[in-house]
């Protein structure tokens, strides 16, 4: 089973700032399987991100995946207040095996 | 609009059973598998169960494999998760979510909570 790490755990920004976010596996994921999620208090997760770093319909270009491999990352470029929220990587695998990482809590310092 | 709405959610006591419902609307439901996604409380997202447009191919994570069954009804635009033997650990929301690829629309979840 892969297993993501997502870094760090809990990061404090201010609007208007770069959000750098980021998932390692613990082996090689096909980038076509790999997707962002955003979660909002007493909400459903939301897709933001697949293959890596194709943006979901109406998610603004603030937000941008990258990487291959084994490490992905989620960057938001300019803060806005609606981003503080807990953020996901996910990947597919074999027999539809989906894991998730333990999440990122994006928080307004 | 595609809209999925959970139901059957509720406390259920340990060993107990529960049949988590997720009606579906505005897409053709038949043309896409779905899953269910659980969320324990103040906890991240586990994938539970998988199921194929047709119905004819299953998956479930270890953690519930023997005890919940994910299924379809394509003439009733319905989803459904059959558990049984609910543990306390089982304690979570239960999102449906439609896959094309990933995830693309989730519910807004139903609440399981197993406790005597």
């Amino acid at each position: 089973e892969i297993v993501l790490t997502q870094s760090p755990g809990t990061l404090s920004l201010s609007p208007g700032e770069r959000a750098t976010l980021s998932c390692r596996a613990s082996q090689s994921v096909t980038s076509s399987y790999l997707a962002w999620y955003q979660q909002k208090p007493g909400q459903a997760p939301r897709l933001l991100i697949s293959g890596a770093s194709t943006r979901a319909t109406g998610i603004p270009d603030r937000f941008s995946g990258s990487g291959s491999g084994t490490d992905f990352t989620l960057t938001i470029s300019r803060l806005e207040p609606e981003d503080f929220a807990v953020y996901y990587c996910q990947q597919y695998g074999y027999s539809h095996q989906y894991t998730f990482g333990q999440g990122t809590k994006l928080e307004i310092k | 609009e595609v809209q999925l709405v959970e139901s059957g959610g509720g406390l259920v006591q340990p060993g107990g059973s529960l049949r988590l419902s997720c009606a579906a609307s505005g897409f053709t439901f038949s043309s896409y598998s779905m899953n269910w996604v659980r969320q324990a409380p103040g906890k991240g997202l586990e994938w539970v169960s998988y199921i194929s447009s047709s119905g004819g191919t299953t998956y479930h994570a270890d953690s519930v494999e023997g005890r919940f069954t994910i299924s379809r009804d394509n003439a009733k635009n319905s989803l459904y998760l059959h558990m049984s033997s609910l543990r306390a650990e089982d304690t979570a929301i239960y999102y449906c979510a439609r896959a094309f690829g990933n995830f693309d629309y989730w519910g807004q979840g139903t609440l399981v909570t197993v406790s005597s």
